[in-house]
């Protein structure tokens, strides 16, 4: 079992629908969890953190955390064609300074 | 502003022929890391370093070799490089306590 799973995609949503992106993680003590976005050819850069369980809301995104069940999502409220990009799924592993990705999920947005 | 910068951006080169990629920051960010990504594989760490002469491995650290001299510097070098380090390498820092890793714009590799 990859230690951070995401399904690959491409996901493809209508303009102004929300987009669900989800992400599940191997290890039950890891206490950190970040959702970076990549637009193709460039570098990622965060968009979102969160430690504790429930939601985490910051303009059109929400981050999602249940540690119970070992998943994190990212809902994308009101979607543009400008948020098409590949998201990936981060998590800081229990007692490590290690970063562990997710392989990303590709979300195109059509007008 | 506030970046990180690496060097060089592209880069072609043959098996067994040493290389150094550099890595610089502005931000004075204590930790650093180099992270090489592949299709279907994602983004791997191969070493990172908390401060100054403070290294460590990530998932995937055969064949690199890093260093940290200086706090704003973390070069990434392959001592005799092999077709299968062709790759993107993205180098991060951030401050230690925050969230936030700054990428770097990252190093398209080509060993042939």
């Amino acid at each position: 079992q990859k230690e951070v799973e995401q399904n690959s995609g491409p996901l493809s949503v209508p303009e102004g629908a929300i987009a669900s992106l989800n992400c599940t993680y191997s290890d039950r003590g890891s206490q950190s969890f970040f959702w970076y976005r990549q637009y193709s050819g460039k570098s990622p850069e965060l968009i979102m953190s969160i430690y504790s369980n429930g939601d985490k809301e910051d303009g059109r995104f929400t981050a999602q955390l249940n540690k119970a069940s070992q998943y994190v999502s990212l809902l994308i409220r009101d979607s543009q064609p400008s948020d098409s990009a590949t998201y990936l799924c981060a998590v800081n592993m229990r007692n490590t300074d290690k970063l562990i990705f997710g392989t990303g999920t590709r979300l195109q947005v059509f007008p | 502003e506030a970046q990180v910068t690496q060097n060089p951006r592209y880069l072609i080169t043959v098996t067994g022929k040493k290389l150094t990629v550099t890595c610089s920051q502005n931000m004075n960010h204590e930790y650093m890391s180099w992270y090489r990504q592949d299709p279907g594989l994602g983004l791997r760490q191969i070493y990172y370093s908390m401060n100054v002469e403070v290294t460590d491995k990530g998932d995937v650290p055969e064949g690199y070799k890093v260093s940290r001299k200086e706090k704003r510097n973390f070069p990434l070098i392959l001592e005799s490089p092999s077709p299968n380090q062709t790759s993107l390498y993205f180098c991060a820092s951030s401050a230690i306590g925050t969230d936030t890793q700054y990428f770097g714009p990252g190093t398209r590799l080509t060993v042939l």
